[in-house]
């Protein structure tokens, strides 16, 4: 079965720094780019960037370069987003997803929650 | 501009057709899809390639594209199929992807 799955909920303070997963199982996951989006409280989709596990090749939203950082390890068939510095205005559900053949985001993970609160 | 426009909501009954339009320049350039996401639920793909279903998505659901236009009909809406919808696409050079607002279906 073709799945990703996402590490779990996070509560963290301002100004912490945060790592979280996405592990793909049951495809070959250097061959297809893997994106991460941003849906806060009540909000819509937002698309955050992109990365091709093969080469680390990645892009970002202008929205959201500078302020995340999309890691990927072939090795274990993982991809990260990443924070240096976490803000009250990163409290939100962050999902990743495949981007298919069919140019468009055909499998999604589960999402994780991250809460940032003093 | 890439931005994809779409309504914030859509009212119908049972049995009847649910249109939600998104409208963007880039659209005649770039394919877009569509997803439904439920309450606490992660998005799921209903259309791709503006027109295209994915195995498992009802037959009921069908896109259609025209110019700045994109289209999800609902034919024979169903209480189930009461959620968010969101298109998605890319800019003119296909690298950066973006959503449109979203669109509530409230089915009556």
């Amino acid at each position: 079965e073709v799945q990703l799955v996402q590490s779990g909920a996070e509560v963290k303070e301002p100004g912490e720094s945060l790592k979280i997963s996405c592990k793909a199982s049951g495809y070959s996951f250097t061959t297809y780019w893997i994106g991460w989006v941003r849906q806060m409280p009540g909000k819509g989709l937002e698309w955050m960037g992109i990365i091709y596990p093969d080469d680390s090749d990645s892009r970002y939203s202008p929205s959201f370069q500078g302020q995340v950082t999309i890691l990927a390890d072939k090795s274990i068939s993982t991809a990260y987003l990443q924070w240096s510095s976490l803000k009250a205005s990163d409290t939100a559900m962050y999902y990743c997803a495949r981007f298919g053949l069919e140019k468009a985001f055909d499998i999604w993970g589960q999402g994780t929650m991250v809460t940032v609160s003093s | 501009s890439y931005d994809l426009t779409q309504p914030p909501s859509v009212s119908v009954s049972p049995g009847q057709t649910a249109r939600i339009t998104c409208s963007a320049d880039t659209l005649p350039k770039q394919y877009a899809c569509w997803y439904q996401q439920k309450p606490g639920q992660a998005p799921v793909l209903v259309i791709y390639k503006d027109t295209e279903r994915p195995s498992g998505i009802p037959e009921r659901f069908s896109g259609s594209s025209s110019g700045t236009i994109v289209t999800l009909t609902i034919s024979g809406v169903q209480a189930e199929d009461e959620a968010d919808y969101y298109c998605q696409s890319a800019d003119s050079s296909g690298t950066y992807k973006v959503f449109g607002g979203g669109t509530k279906l409230t089915v009556l």
